[in-house]
């Protein structure tokens, strides 16, 4: 069965600071890898997707991710933070083997200071 | 109009009653699913529907059921609430592609 695990529950970060959350999965097959934003009292919005192709995948409002099978991993980032990106952000494998179901991690929510 | 409604928005029930939590979508996907939200815990599967006359349990179907209507209608109802269901519900939808999904706006669901 899939899983997926986001390092740290909260991230505070400046405004213009790097922003850097972390993911980690586990799938018996190649994934599907999505990364989705919630606002306050908002349903989840794709960010973005990697399916196949270039590894290195770029979403909306700035943000990218870069696969990388020998780690297991995919990590979002945004060079510099703006007030707006405070969020709450949820990493997610497809199960591929199972009609593409998603697994959600526990979600990491990004604090930004003036 | 949203592509994946949910209906209420909010919702304050007692221990004990029933009450059902309902989701349509124009999307035109053939897939929807439920699913809760809990803080840490990220979102959970309850049920998923791959087309009118296919029903799924998720991963925490108990206390819950679900029924599809018709394509574009999947509802969610707890039969005897109780405190512990108390969270925030997301219906969802998906293409067989595997694109992702589309999520409503959620109702937050309070039992007392």
């Amino acid at each position: 069965a899939q899983s997926v695990t986001q390092l740290g529950s909260h991230v505070s970060v400046s405004e213009g600071a790097l922003v850097l959350l972390r993911c980690n999965y586990s799938s018996s097959v190649p994934p599907y890898l999505f990364w989705y934003v919630q606002y306050p009292n908002q349903g989840l919005q794709l960010l973005l997707k990697y399916t196949t192709g270039a590894t290195l995948v770029k979403g909306i409002n700035g943000f990218e991710a870069e696969f990388k099978k020998s780690e297991t991993s995919f990590h979002l980032t945004k060079p510099s933070a703006h007030m707006s990106d405070a969020a709450e952000y949820f990493c997610a494998v497809s199960d591929r083997a199972a009609g593409n179901k998603l697994t959600f991690g526990g979600g990491t929510r990004v604090l930004v200071k003036p | 109009d949203a592509d994946v409604t949910q209906t209420p928005r909010n919702r304050i029930t007692k221990t004990g009653k029933r009450i059902m939590l309902e989701c349509s979508q124009t999307k035109g996907h053939d897939r929807m699913y439920w699913y809760r939200q809990d803080p840490g815990l990220g979102l959970r599967l309850i049920y998923y529907s791959f087309d009118v006359k296919d029903i799924n349990k998720g991963e925490i179907s108990d206390g819950y059921s679900v029924s599809r209507q018709a394509q574009a209608k999947f509802s969610l109802s707890l039969e005897s609430a109780i405190p512990n269901q108390t969270a925030l519900y997301f219906c969802a939808t998906s293409a067989r592609t595997g694109g992702g999904y589309t999520f409503g706006s959620g109702t937050r669901l309070t039992v007392v």
